[in-house]
């Protein structure tokens, strides 16, 4: 089955400078990349998601790469700010196209630090 | 107010008791999940299911059970088999196309075994 790596598993970064978080994968068949930000003592939400169609894809100042032959996505948030504080987490899915439900498996979480 | 609901927010189960927890949406969403999320290790999927009356095991189904007799209700009990309990617990769900989708967490239940 899948296997998702994620690192680091902290990160502090002053700020305004930028912070990144590299996951890699396993499963070639993979094609959908989302990464999830979980404040503490709240429920993970998406902040930025990617599909194997495409290279890299930007929002403001998140931005997600990925290379698939070498199996690995990128987060990359730049001009931190103290409320990008967080846990951020990567997950790999593919299509089920019978069943229909997407099997999300993710990393094991980075703990984003940004010091003021 | 749409959304996903878990309750409760804390749960206390005393050694060899079952425990059910509650999961319920109002997004219209067809597909439901289950997932453990423990310090270190991410989060871990265990149970799915895409439609009422179905579900399949995800990576860590031992020990829990779950049931869908309707679309707006996943709810997953955990059982004296696991072994390990105390842990967090997020439901989520997602619109069932082929095209993959935002999961929409709920705010998650914090079991502990006392």
């Amino acid at each position: 089955g899948e296997n998702v790596e994620q690192h680091p598993s902290t990160l502090s970064v002053q700020e305004g400078d930028s912070a990144v978080i590299k996951c890699t994968y396993s499963d070639s068949a993979s094609n959908y990349f989302p990464w999830y930000k979980q404040e503490l003592g709240k429920r993970p939400q998406l902040i930025i998601d990617i599909r194997s169609n495409v290279g890299e894809k930007k929002d403001q100042r998140i931005a997600v790469t990925l290379n698939k032959t070498a199996k690995h996505f990128s987060l990359h948030i730049t001009e931190t700010q103290p409320e990008d504080s967080a846990v951020y987490f990567c997950a790999a899915s593919k299509s089920f196209i019978i069943q229909g439900a997407q099997k999300l498996v993710f990393g094991q979480g980075t703990r984003l630090t940004i010091n003021p | 107010d749409g959304g996903i609901t878990q309750s409760p927010k804390y749960l206390f189960r005393k050694e060899g008791q079952n425990v059910t927890l509650s999961c319920e949406q109002n997004l219209n969403h067809d597909a439901m999940y289950w997932y453990r999320q423990d310090p270190g290790q991410g989060l871990r999927l265990i149970y799915y299911s895409q439609i009422v009356n179905d579900f399949q095991k995800g990576d860590i189904a031992e020990g829990y059970s779950v049931s869908r007799e309707k679309k707006e209700s996943f709810p997953l009990t955990v059982t004296s088999a696991q072994k390990n309990p105390t842990a967090f617990y997020l439901c989520a769900s997602s619109i069932m196309v082929t095209v993959e989708t935002e999961a929409f967490f709920g705010q998650g239940t914090r079991l502990t075994v006392v």
